[in-house]
């Protein structure tokens, strides 16, 4: 079965500086992956996704992801945080052979002014 | 586009009472899951459907859990008797399809159960 690990909590970065939040996975077949952030008191709202193609994805917001398939590894990064990124941010992946997508335990962003 | 639609927003209730959660997809969306988020256990996938068939419901805790889906635009999901362990908050999302297809979340339902 697929599985995703965020192995960090929480990341802090100051407003401006590039930001990254890691994400690896674990299928059998070929990943679909996806990232989603997720603010206070709302739902998860999708920013990108990998399916095919160019390893490198972008997405709303800025936000940008590669597909590392030898490291299975789909980290999540924009060049200049703000502010108003601070958020819960969760990776999901699915297998294509198979209908579950499984959610990462999320990182929580924080971007300090 | 509204979006997904989920009601009610917030629900307090005691034990042993019965609780329905409705969810209205996106039109045109075929594929529909329920999602419980707590603290201790993360974004659990309870059940999806397509094409208004379960097809995996493995995630529902127990028999006290039920999910239906009548028609392509409503779905509810129902805990009967409710527990203080079931509150958490409960997310409907939709997509066109399943394998390469983000999902679009409601709001949630934040559910109390005291």
């Amino acid at each position: 079965a697929q599985s995703v690990a965020q192995p960090e909590d929480q990341v802090n970065v100051a407003e401006g500086n590039p930001l990254t939040v890691k994400c690896t996975y674990s299928v059998s077949g070929n990943p679909y992956l996806f990232w989603y952030v997720q603010y206070p008191n709302r739902g998860l709202q999708f920013l990108l996704k990998y399916i095919t193609g160019d390893n490198l994805v972008k997405g709303s917001y800025g936000f940008e992801a590669e597909f590392n398939k030898s490291q299975t590894s789909f980290h999540l990064k924009k060049p200049s945080a703000l502010v108003s990124d601070s958020a819960l941010y969760f990776c999901a992946v699915r297998e294509d052979n198979n209908n579950d997508m499984r959610f990462g335990a999320g990182t929580r962003l924080t971007v300090k002014p | 586009d509204a979006g997904v639609i989920q009601s009610p927003r917030h629900e307090v209730t005691e034990m042993g009472q019965e609780v329905t959660l409705r969810c209205k997809p996106i039109s045109g969306h075929n594929s529909l899951f329920w999602y419980r988020q707590t603290m201790m256990r993360g974004l659990e996938l309870l059940i999806y459907f397509n094409n208004n068939v379960p097809i995996d419901d493995s995630g529902m805790p127990e028999d006290r859990f039920s999910a239906k889906m009548p028609n392509a635009s409503f779905s509810t999901l129902k805990i009967q008797p409710s527990e203080p362990r079931d509150s958490a908050v409960y997310f409907c999302a939709s997509s066109l399809g399943t394998s390469g297809y983000e999902q679009y979340f409601g709001p949630g339902t934040r559910l109390t159960v005291t």
